[in-house]
């Protein structure tokens, strides 16, 4: 089955700097691959994400980029903000069983 | 507004009592949802596929016997711990798909004492 990495699992980043969060997969078959924000006691929420077909995708301060080849996607947040505290997740999915992978995590912190 | 609802958000039991959660679809029709959990800074694992009007397909590893789930229309599952017991609190959290996009509810934290 498919397995997606995570790293880092804790960032600090100053207010106003970006952060920049890594994901790996193993699976070839994964088409699309989503980032979600996660806040304490709270679902996760869907920030951006990105299917197969593309190698980048930007909404305002968010980018998302992956390479197919290296099995390897990427969150940007720029301009970082004291909301942008959360716990990140990135995953992978196949859009023929629809079952998400999930990856370890990243606690984000944005240092006022 | 959610897409997803969940209920309830959280609950505590006893040890060896059952515990229903509900997961429903607003304003569309989810003909599968999916049950995951979740436990303390850890990342969401995938239990089980609900589907409706069939069976639910369980993950390896976890015991169907104790997760009941029950997808009895196309906007409700429920997912049922049976004879709950305080390894079993956790965050369960189910999700749907609409369109390209899954929907994940607010989640349920359980508490088993």
């Amino acid at each position: 089955g498919e397995n997606v990495e995570q790293h880092p699992s804790t960032l600090s980043v100053q207010e106003g700097d970006s952060a920049v969060i890594k994901c790996t997969y193993s699976d070839s078959a994964s088409n699309y691959f989503p980032w979600y924000k996660q806040e304490l006691g709270k679902g996760p929420q869907l920030i951006i994400d990105i299917r197969s077909n593309v190698g980048e995708k930007k909404d305002q301060r968010i980018a998302v980029t992956l390479n197919k080849t290296a099995k390897h996607f990427s969150l940007h947040i720029t301009e970082t903000q004291p909301e942008d505290s959360a716990v990140y997740f990135c995953a992978a999915a196949n859009f023929g069983n629809e079952k998400l992978t999930f990856g370890t995590g990243t606690r984000l912190t944005i240092i006022p | 507004g959610a897409v997803v609802s969940q209920h309830p958000s959280r609950v505590i039991c006893k040890s060896g009592t059952s515990v229903k959660i509900e997961c429903r679809s607003l304003d569309f029709q989810a003909t599968t949802m999916f049950w995951y959990r979740q436990f303390p800074k850890q990342s969401l694992m995938l239990m089980a596929t609900s589907n409706e009007g069939s069976k639910a397909t369980y993950e390896q590893g976890v015991e169907k016997d104790k997760f009941l789930i029950n997808h009895a229309s196309l906007t409700l599952s429920t997912l049922t711990v049976t004879s709950a017991h305080p390894e079993d609190s956790s965050f369960y959290i189910c999700s749907a798909w609409r369109n390209t996009e899954a929907f994940f509810g607010q989640g349920t934290r359980l508490t088993v004492v």
